[in-house]
């Protein structure tokens, strides 16, 4: 069955420094989307991406972040100067539409260290 | 404000036994109300998805209900199994001006006991 990876599993990393969090959706899906939760605390959007350009943004999803569709496969995050609150499971999904009905299929979802 | 609220906190049952999970929320307009379980540490699966003119869709032992006029959901779960040992999570999309925004709640811990 298709699914959505993500990696690394783990990321660590000093605060300041550029992470770039990577993500292969479900191939014929047309839609990506990037949550995030904080430990002990509810999944949070943060942004959602079609045809190349970002369909919705949240308020977390500030000028520190950016996405991109590097190539057919990957979609990436990236956040640009790491802060101690940054310190979250990211996860990806994917859909293949955005009507009423159409799923998202989550990743296993990336564990961000910042320290 | 849009807002998705869960309840229980917690909940522990025997094997075996059923359960209901609530969810109400305050978000409208909105495109539909999913319910995921999500293990620790890794990513949500869905469980049911449903559309405002929905009112109950089921998935084995998951049987989900929706009130949209009180703006009210419930996950039932029958004969439950330990595997069902996980966080249950509410998720309401808000459907306004051609975006789609979805609001988490914090969820229900469900343990599930020999």
């Amino acid at each position: 069955e298709p699914e959505v990876t993500q990696t690394p599993s783990h990321q660590v990393t000093q605060m300041g420094q550029e992470v770039i969090l990577r993500c292969v959706p479900i191939s014929n899906h047309l839609y990506f989307y990037w949550y995030r939760q904080i430990l002990g605390q509810k999944v949070e959007f943060l942004v959602s991406f079609y045809n190349n350009e970002i369909s919705e943004k949240s308020e977390i999803f500030d000028d520190q972040f950016s996405v991109e569709r590097p190539d057919g496969s990957n979609f990436t995050l990236k956040i640009r100067s790491t802060k101690l609150e940054d310190s979250a499971m990211y996860f990806c999904a994917s859909s293949a539409g955005r009507r009423a009905g159409d799923e998202q299929y989550f990743g296993p979802g990336t564990r961000l260290t910042v320290t | 404000k849009n807002q998705v609220e869960q309840s229980p906190q917690s909940l522990i049952i025997l094997e075996g036994k059923n359960c209901t999970l609530q969810c109400n929320y305050t978000v409208s307009p909105f495109s539909n109300l999913r319910w995921y379980k999500q293990d620790t540490g890794r990513g949500p699966v869905s469980l049911t998805i449903m559309t405002f003119s929905e009112n109950t869709k089921s998935n084995g032992r998951y049987t989900a209900t929706l009130d949209a006029d009180t703006k009210q959901s419930s996950l039932h779960i029958t004969a439950s199994q330990l595997s069902d040992s996980a966080s249950y999570i509410c998720v309401v999309t808000l459907a306004s001006g051609g975006s789609y925004i979805p609001t988490f709640g914090r969820g229900t811990s469900l343990i599930v006991h020999p």
